[in-house]
């Protein structure tokens, strides 16, 4: 079985600053790893992924994550964000040869303030 | 455009009823997942099916039922049985076991 552990359930931060939001994970067997992003009253978007191959994955609009299985962690970064980033951002992971059924986060809302 | 839809966006129910919730996709996805979210929770998977006129219970599945007829289709029941169902219900859908999930815009439902 999985499960998701996100640290931070609120992360205010100033338009322009860098930004980190935590994620560990566990696991007995190896994953897929997830970040989806969350606007309110909508559905979730997926961010960016690790199925395999480079541990340091990228999204088109500046996020990235870095899969580290040693601290059983995948951290979503931005070097600077805007306010449009607001949101809450689900990270979830995957048992490989499992049904493919996410485990989620309880999530952490990103609040960029000008 | 592919995607999946959700109807109705907003719903309300007095207690004691059953409601259906719609969910529809044109991805030719095998998988679809219904997940329930309410605040500082995350989201719980109620009911899931790999392939039609199969579907598995999820984490909360009680009180809840679904039905897989179409590839396209995977409608969720609320039943009375439901304690507290007030929450937003997501549906998902996704290509492969080692794909990502896409979801749909998501139905409030508000019990009266």
């Amino acid at each position: 079985a999985q499960s998701v552990t996100q640290l931070d359930s609120q992360v205010p931060v100033f338009e322009e600053a860098p930004v980190e939001l935590r994620c560990n994970y566990s696991s007995s067997v190896s994953v897929y790893l997830f970040w989806y992003v969350q606007y309110p009253n909508q559905g979730l978007q997926l961010l960016l992924k690790y199925l395999s191959g480079s541990t340091l994955v990228e999204s088109i609009n500046g996020f990235e994550a870095e899969f580290n299985k040693s601290q059983t962690s995948f951290h979503l970064r931005k070097p600077s964000v805007h306010i449009s980033d607001t949101a809450e951002y689900f990270c979830a992971v995957s048992g490989r040869g499992s049904q493919g059924n996410l485990i989620f986060g309880k999530g952490t809302k990103l609040s960029v303030k000008p | 455009d592919g995607g999946i839809t959700q109807s109705p966006k907003y719903l309300f129910r007095k207690e004691g009823q059953n409601v259906t919730l719609s969910c529809e996709q044109n991805l030719n996805h095998d998988a679809m997942y219904w997940y329930r979210q309410d605040p500082g929770q995350g989201l719980r998977l109620i009911y899931y099916s790999q392939i039609v006129n199969d579907f598995q219970k999820g984490d909360i599945a009680e009180g809840y039922s679904v039905s897989r007829e179409k590839k396209e289709s995977f409608p969720l029941t609320v039943t009375s049985a439901q304690k507290n169902p007030t929450a937003f219900y997501l549906c998902a859908s996704t290509e492969s076991l080692a794909s990502e999930q896409f979801f749909g815009p998501g139905t409030r439902l508000t019990v009266l």
